[in-house]
């Protein structure tokens, strides 16, 4: 495709439930990014991929949260037992290369509502 | 990670040209200055970069002085559709960190 897809725009899930949030990023981009964006506020970094390597996971606010990417391309970001305060924007980024100077591209991100 | 300070908020008139200024003091040596921008209920897009002195693109200019200590937005003569929230960010090595923004607001 032409951009960052990310799948299901909306999710509603009851406290408790698993759910998963999936990203296709643009094709041959090695970086994918997974940011949490909560109502009025910027983008929150989660974890980081640099092909199926997750190098960087400081920003996961638990352990219930949990992503992949097992071939270097679709990655999977998973919230099990989903609390009210997970409610947020889920975004996800590539770019071609992580290195400074080069353009990130966003997906449109998920809507999770818990409730 | 350097943080940035920048405006809550601007307003502005349709065709004005608006500058938005970042603040970031403990810039390292060899980090970008991005700019991003957000319209409601899409990802963050964007703007243009650069490292020092002066870059444009079609959309806008990025003014840095010598210091790098700060960083000016500038788009010239804005739309209505410009209205945005508008993020700088000074590009560390691997994972890009935004700060609150500043929302822009372009009225008739």
């Amino acid at each position: 495709g032409a951009g960052v897809s990310q799948s299901p725009r909306y999710k509603v899930a009851k406290r408790g439930q698993d759910v998963a949030l999936r990203c296709d990023p643009i094709s041959g981009h090695v970086s994918l990014f997974w940011y949490q964006q909560a109502l009025g506020q910027g983008p929150e970094f989660l974890t980081y991929f640099q092909n199926e390597a997750q190098l960087d996971k400081s920003g996961l606010p638990s352990d219930r949260f949990f992503a992949e990417r097992p071939e270097g391309s679709v990655s999977t970001l998973k919230i099990q037992r989903t609390q009210q305060e997970d409610s947020a924007v889920y975004l996800c980024a590539s770019s071609l290369i992580r290195t400074k100077g080069t353009e990130a591209f966003f997906g449109q991100g998920t809507r999770l509502t818990v409730v | 990670l350097a943080k940035t300070t920048q405006p809550i908020s601007m307003d502005s008139y349709e065709g004005q040209e608006v500058n938005i200024t970042c603040s970031h003091n403990n810039i390292a040596t060899n980090d970008y200055i991005t700019w991003y921008q957000q319209f409601p209920s899409q990802g963050p897009r964007f703007i243009i970069q650069g490292y020092k002195t002066k870059v444009t693109n079609e959309v806008a200019s990025l003014f840095i002085p010598a210091d790098r200590k700060s960083s000016t937005l500038s788009l010239p003569r804005v739309s209505l559709s410009d209205t945005a929230v508008y993020y700088c960010l000074v590009e560390g090595f691997q994972k890009l960190v935004f700060g609150t923004g500043t929302r822009l607001l372009v009225s008739p």
